[in-house]
């Protein structure tokens, strides 16, 4: 069975203290990792898309990389605003444009 | 902004009852999906309309039911409203069926059935 997974659930950082969330994943013919930033009540935001196995993304603070297991979503330096959950997402090619999602790391990030 | 409109932010409703909720996707998007979020089970997919046709169908109960039309905006319908429908009813859109690009997001409508 497809899955992804998401560790930690939650994460509290000190603004500056830079930090990685894990996301792994099981799925057949994978056509594409997303990662996705969501703050309370409101819909998931776009950030990155990845892939293949190598490929790395970045987008200020953020650093997206793939691994044929897994990827990682590098915070560089946060501060207190990039507080939210990070939800990671993967694609299949049997599925076309169906998001399987993982659950979400939650963080928090206090100056 | 994503550019994905829904409309309403929030619906409060009493169980036996059905409601529509609605997604205006982005400019120029062929393809509408809808998903659930609720705190014991994440984002969960629904449904998938492309350029008017169910593309792919998830894990939606039979009292749901959507459509998309001929301007591309979309329909969720949920009939005989029980307690555990209570959610986050996201929809989501994208330039093609899917394959080769990112779904982008609208702010969601928060169904409360009591």
């Amino acid at each position: 069975e497809d899955q992804v997974t998401q560790s930690p659930e939650a994460l509290r950082l000190q603004e500056g203290e830079s930090s990685s969330l894990n996301c792994s994943y099981t799925v057949s013919g994978l056509r594409g990792l997303f990662w996705y930033r969501q703050d309370p009540g409101k819909g998931p935001e776009f950030l990155f898309t990845l892939y293949s196995a190598g490929e790395e993304k970045e987008k200020e603070r953020l650093k997206a990389t793939l691994t044929k297991k897994e990827s990682f979503l590098h915070i560089t330096a946060p501060k207190p605003e990039d507080s939210a959950t990070y939800l990671c997402a993967v694609k299949r090619g049997s599925t076309l444009g169906r998001l399987y999602f993982g659950r979400g790391t939650q963080l928090t990030v206090w100056p | 902004d994503s550019g994905v409109t829904q409309t309403p932010k929030h619906l409060i409703t009493a169980t036996g009852q059905r409601v529509t909720l609605r997604c205006s996707p982005r400019s120029g998007d062929l393809s509408v999906y809808w998903y659930q979020q609720s705190l014991d089970q994440g984002l969960q997919f629904l449904i998938q309309y492309y350029n008017g046709e169910e593309r792919a169908k998830g894990n939606i109960l039979e009292r749901f039911s959507a459509q998309q039309f001929p301007d591309l905006h979309s329909e969720l319908n949920l009939s005989s409203l029980e307690l555990g429908d209570s959610a986050l009813y996201f929809c989501a859109s994208s330039v093609d069926g899917g394959q080769n690009t990112e779904a982008f997001f609208g702010q969601g409508t928060r169904l409360t059935v009591v």
